[in-house]
């Protein structure tokens, strides 16, 4: 089975603080994503990646920032945390560069709350 | 801009009483349609694709269709365990899956 972990399921922060979000897949998957999902508005694509060092930003990424050093590690990097980016964030990933055909295998989530 | 509107927002039933979910799409040359089910507290687990109108696809009581401008997820005989976040999703002109903002299903007992 696909599994797709991410480092913490809650975490509380202050606003001005960066904020780590880990993921990691253990299927050799070229692509990974990072999204926010709040209610009423689905999911929102922040960053993904398509290999090592390689990032694209998506629809959302202002505020954030990300980091793919290893194949089956994508960081998700919030410089200064503001209340705003209180969310779900959600971390998956997928194998093949035809995104039309393959499977997005997602992780349990990070709920974070920036007081 | 690719779209997707999911109706209604949220559906109770009966065990038993079958019904469907709506997603409506808007999209630049469709490459692919994703059904998603999402329990509280977890990340959304996959459950179709479909590629082209009038494709059909069938897991257990779910049955998803498509057409042209919609697809639609059938659920037949629910069951209590059925009940979760279901999500739609479109791949399209853009390099991203695009996700509507999902029908809340519960089936009471």
């Amino acid at each position: 089975d696909v599994k797709v972990t991410q480092s913490s399921r809650y975490l509380v922060k202050r606003t001005g603080e960066k904020v780590f979000l880990e993921c990691v897949q253990d299927m050799d998957h070229e692509n990974m994503f990072w999204y926010r999902q709040d209610p009423g508005l689905g999911l929102r694509l922040i960053y993904f990646s398509y290999d090592v060092k390689m990032k694209e930003k998506g629809d959302i990424p202002e505020g954030y920032s990300v980091s793919r050093e290893k194949k089956e590690r994508f960081s998700l990097i919030l410089e200064s945390a503001s209340t705003n980016q209180t969310s779900m964030y959600l971390c998956a990933s997928s194998f093949a560069r035809s995104l039309a055909k393959n499977i997005q295998y997602f992780g349990a989530g990070t709920r974070l709350s920036v007081l | 801009e690719d779209q997707v509107t999911q109706s209604p927002e949220a559906l109770r039933l009966q065990e038993g009483e079958s019904s469907s979910l709506n997603c409506s799409y808007t999209v630049s040359g469709l490459r692919g349609l994703f059904w998603y089910r999402q329990d509280p507290g977890k990340g959304p687990e996959f459950l179709f694709t479909l590629y082209s109108a009038g494709e059909e696809k069938e897991k257990e009581r779910l049955k998803a269709t498509l057409t042209k401008k919609e697809s639609f997820l059938h659920i037949t005989a629910p069951k209590p365990e059925d009940s979760a976040t279901y999500l739609c999703a479109v791949y399209g002109s853009a390099r991203q899956l695009t996700f509507g903002s999902g029908t809340q299903l519960t089936v009471l007992p």
